[in-house]
């Protein structure tokens, strides 16, 4: 079974630019977390979407917003990027929603704002 | 609100020894406990979880963590590590009210010398 797929691995922007994530669930999840992960914050949890649905969200401006479509891939959206906004992006997976249903973890995407 | 305290930032252990990597969490309510580890430009692979039930866990390549509901620990353990045990480990909460939202520690970066 394939894992979470995450494109692209790296991507450079600059301030101000908007930039758009994407994220292919493993075959039957159902839910997908996003979470940026830097050196000064750790892992920080974005938001939760789960059968096409926000169910969850974090701390963040209004300039970090997802979407789910109905097989279940993901993309995040940040629009007039920051230089704090450098991070990797890790996208999750998991079958069912709560229940402590483990989180499948995708490699991430590496995004540098210049 | 929740939070993860992982105690140690960094842990340099020999190999073949045993290491025991801390966490501590504060909630008001019963949580979910997991233990991920990240390897060098990788995503989170799931270690071990707790949900309920024996409060000792085993998990994958040899790891366990042990339950402690009154010090509000989940301590992960190794008796015998090897140098591929090297990467960051990150102890994570969920509360099972919150669908699939992690809320994680600072990680423990685990460095195996020979």
């Amino acid at each position: 079974k394939a894992g979470v797929t995450q494109t692209p691995r790296y991507l450079i922007k600059t301030r101000g630019q908007q930039v758009t994530l994407s994220c292919s669930p493993i075959s039957g999840h159902r839910s997908v977390s996003w979470y940026q992960q830097t050196p000064g914050q750790g892992l920080q949890f974005l938001f939760e979407y789960f059968s096409e649905t926000q169910r969850n969200k974090g701390n963040f401006p209004g300039r970090f917003s997802g979407r789910q479509f109905s097989n279940s891939r993901s993309e995040m959206n940040v629009s007039t990027l920051e230089l704090g906004d450098s991070a990797l992006y890790l996208c999750a997976s998991s079958l069912a929603g709560g229940l402590g249903s483990p989180l499948h973890f995708g490699n991430g995407t590496r995004l540098t704002v210049t | 609100a929740q939070s993860v305290t992982q105690l140690d930032s960094q842990v340099p252990v020999f190999e073949e020894a045993p290491v025991e990597l801390r966490c501590n969490y504060s909630s008001s309510v019963s949580v979910y406990l997991f233990w991920y580890v990240q390897y060098p430009n990788q995503g989170l692979q799931l270690l071990l979880k707790y949900l309920s039930g024996s409060t000792l866990v085993k998990g994958i390549n040899g790891f366990e963590a042990e339950f402690n509901k009154s010090q509000t620990s989940f301590h992960l353990r190794k008796p015998s590590v090897h140098i591929s045990d090297t990467a960051e480990y990150f102890c994570a909460v969920s509360d099972p009210a919150a669908g699939n939202k992690l809320t994680f520690g600072g990680g423990t970066r685990v460095l195996v010398k020979p």
